[in-house]
């Protein structure tokens, strides 16, 4: 059990468009998931709060109209980063709460 | 702020030896502490977590030691092999808000 599923595991995209990055809990519902950055050999960077039913709470420094997450059911979270830049590829990668965080696969975005 | 990091970004180990990680933190309200486990490429693994009314948790093959006076925890691994190959991060919430956050996490290598 506590399965965390992303899609997709790894996207390449154009300097100006955007990217959406889907994560869902396979076998719980979540009324929490968060969504994590990190960049080569570094640590877990949280991003932000996915809060079903109401708005996302960001850590310091991330821009909420950069990032935006929507949590439109208890097993569905969504990261979109909007006109992504070079300096946005990295490896970001969620996680749902049931009693601890299980987190999903990753979702590798490369930037050209 | 309150912080948790491991203290060697490296550790090798010979193959079917013990493989000890050791993690400081600096809140002493925290009250609970998880180890995950990310092999190149991929989420982080749940490992093994450990509540502060406990010293001492087991698991099959690790064992994770929490010295509440001195704010260190430890996760141990058996009889170390190739599969264990990761980066060990340990992780616990921080004050303000219990959101999980991370330490910067130890390369594991297993020497054949």
């Amino acid at each position: 059990g506590a399965v965390v599923s992303q899609h997709p595991s790894w996207v390449i995209c154009k300097s100006g468009t955007s990217v959406k990055i889907e994560c869902r809990s396979l076998d719980f519902q979540a009324t929490t998931m968060f969504w994590y950055r990190q960049f080569p050999k570094q640590s877990l960077m949280l991003m932000a709060t996915s809060n079903e039913g109401s708005k996302a709470t960001y850590e310091q420094g991330v821009e909420k109209d950069k990032f935006l997450i929507n949590h439109a059911s208890l097993t569905l979270s969504t990261l979109t980063v909007t006109s992504a830049h070079p300096e946005d590829s990295s490896f970001y990668i969620c996680s749902a709460a049931m009693e601890t965080q299980y987190f999903g696969p990753g979702t590798r975005l490369l930037v050209l | 702020g309150e912080s948790v990091g491991l203290h060697l970004p490296t550790l090798s180990v010979q193959e079917g030896d013990n493989s000890i990680i050791n993690c400081a933190y600096s809140n002493s309200a925290s009250d609970y502490f998880i180890w995950y486990k990310q092999e190149s490429g991929k989420g982080p693994q749940f490992i093994i977590d450990i509540r502060s009314n406990m010293d001492k948790r087991q698991g099959q093959r690790v064992t994770v030691l929490l010295n509440k006076t001195v704010k260190h925890l430890s996760l141990q691994i058996a009889a170390t092999q190739p599969g264990d190959s990761a980066v060990y991060f340990c992780a616990g919430p921080r004050g303000r808000d219990d959101k999980i956050i991370f330490g910067k996490g130890t390369r594991l290598h297993i020497l054949p």
